[in-house]
């Protein structure tokens, strides 16, 4: 079974400033997907950012980027530049082929600060 | 173009009555997932079909937890008889499952209070 850990509960980052939030899971899939999700206080889950475990390169969506790294079955999450309307809980997703399940992990719950 | 759309957005019940969440996912979607979410237990994933089938319901709690997709465009996750325990907010969401690099979208979710 895939699993998905979150190590961090909570973290706090002043604005403008750059946070990294940790992602770890466990398989024995080659090929498979990773994400991050943000869920505002209004509760809706909207996709981050993916990464699709064949491709070396890691994904990047403007101030979004992660740090894949296969054999360490690590999938961090960097933000640059953090905003106000970043603060949410974010979460680390595994999906072991196109058709099938997505497996969470329990989430990091990010503060920005003025 | 609309997203995933549930309902109720909000349900208050008693203990013991029978609940029905209902979703309709985005057009064109052949995979559809029923989630629920917990403070104590976190994104759990109750059930999810393809192309109207269930394909895994390892997930749903017990027998009390029923999940239906008579067509494309409708599902509902039914809960009979309800208790507290079942408190929690239910998402839905819905994929293009092989045609897509496998991204889930959600609806907004439907937060249910069983007393």
């Amino acid at each position: 079974a895939q699993t998905v850990t979150q190590s961090q509960p909570e973290m706090s980052v002043q604005e403008a400033e750059t946070v990294t939030l940790s992602c770890t899971y466990d398989t024995s899939e080659s090929n498979y997907y990773l994400f991050w999700y943000k869920q505002p206080p209004s509760r809706q889950m909207i996709l981050v950012i993916r990464q699709e475990a064949y491709k070396q390169q890691n994904a990047t969506e403007n101030r979004f980027s992660v740090n894949f790294q296969k054999a360490a079955k690590s999938f961090s999450l960097k933000i640059s530049d953090s905003q106000l309307g970043d603060t949410a809980m974010y979460f680390c997703a595994f999906m072991k082929s196109r058709n099938n399940d997505m497996r969470f992990g329990a989430g990091t719950r990010l503060t920005v600060k003025p | 173009d609309a997203g995933v759309i549930q309902s109720p957005r909000h349900e208050v019940t008693e203990m013991g009555q029978e609940v029905t969440l209902r979703c309709k996912p985005i057009s064109g979607h052949n995979s559809l997932f029923w989630y629920r979410q917990t403070m104590m237990r976190g994104l759990e994933l109750l059930i999810y079909f393809n192309n109207n089938v269930p394909i895994d319901d390892s997930g749903m709690p017990e027998d009390r937890f029923s999940a239906k997709m008579p067509n494309a465009s409708f599902s509902t996750l039914k809960i009979q008889p309800s208790e507290p325990r079942d408190s929690a907010v239910y998402f839905c969401a819905s994929s293009q499952g092989s045609m897509n690099t496998g991204e889930l979208f959600f609806g907004e979710g439907s937060r249910l209070t069983v007393l």
